[in-house]
């Protein structure tokens, strides 16, 4: 399943399946981002980043995918379990200032 | 051991108090922060210490002021506490000041009532 993270929309997709989480970015400048996985009561921890002289970048289960034409960072998460529920947020940095700009987060439900 | 600490976990206090929240990361990190996140979850960055130094300070009422005591402390103290304040507060570190990864802490969940 695919979603867009405005205003903390909820992806549910079954155990097993492939997750796709969409981020649009702000800032034409950023040449750095992250995605991040917050589970309910803990705090942001770090999934994967990019950079911007790459296009995509692989993980243990996690692709992320960059394209600046269109500011557009996507999280593929493969054969997603029930432990990947959780609150998806990607971030951008603009390399001018040490500060994360974060996106508006998904919420992603993994149903047995 | 915990990389990011803070303390305490949960804060529940009357409006118009004086509070504050500590912060210990043991990462040897140059860079500490301070994030709010509201009841929506958008999390929005208020305040960046390299090296002791404040090199980010967003739009944040100055009733909050950060303290960094060395590189290893960030706390945060918040006078006249008012309802709007209410939120989770999450501290991190990170390595550089810029393109890195940051690491948070477990959060303070402040509530004013």
């Amino acid at each position: 399943g695919e979603s867009v993270g405005l205003h903390l929309p909820t992806l549910s997709v079954q155990e097993g399946d492939n997750s796709i989480i969409n981020c649009a970015y702000s800032n034409s400048a950023s040449d750095y981002f992250i995605w991040y996985k917050q589970e309910s009561g803990k705090g942001p921890q770090f999934i994967i980043d990019i950079r911007s002289n790459m296009d995509k970048r692989q993980g243990q289960r996690v692709t992320v995918l960059l394209n600046k034409t269109v500011k557009h960072l996507s999280l593929q998460i493969a054969a997603t379990q029930p432990g990947d529920s959780a609150v998806y947020f990607c971030a951008e940095n603009t390399g001018t200032a040490s500060k994360l700009t974060f996106g508006t987060g998904t919420r992603l439900q993994v149903t047995l | 051991d915990t990389a990011v600490s803070q303390t305490p976990k949960y804060l529940v206090t009357q409006m118009g108090n004086d509070k504050s929240i500590k912060c210990e990361q043991n990462l040897g990190h140059d860079t500490m922060y301070w994030y709010k996140q509201d009841s929506k979850k958008f999390l929005k960055i208020m305040f960046s210490y390299n090296n002791k130094e404040l090199i980010i300070n967003e739009t944040v009422p100055n009733r909050f002021s950060p303290k960094s005591p060395d590189k290893a402390h960030l706390n945060l103290h918040i006078n006249s506490l008012e309802l709007g304040d209410s939120a989770v507060y999450f501290c991190a570190s990170s390595p550089a000041p810029k393109n890195t990864e940051a690491f948070f802490g477990q959060g303070t969940r402040l509530t004013v009532v």
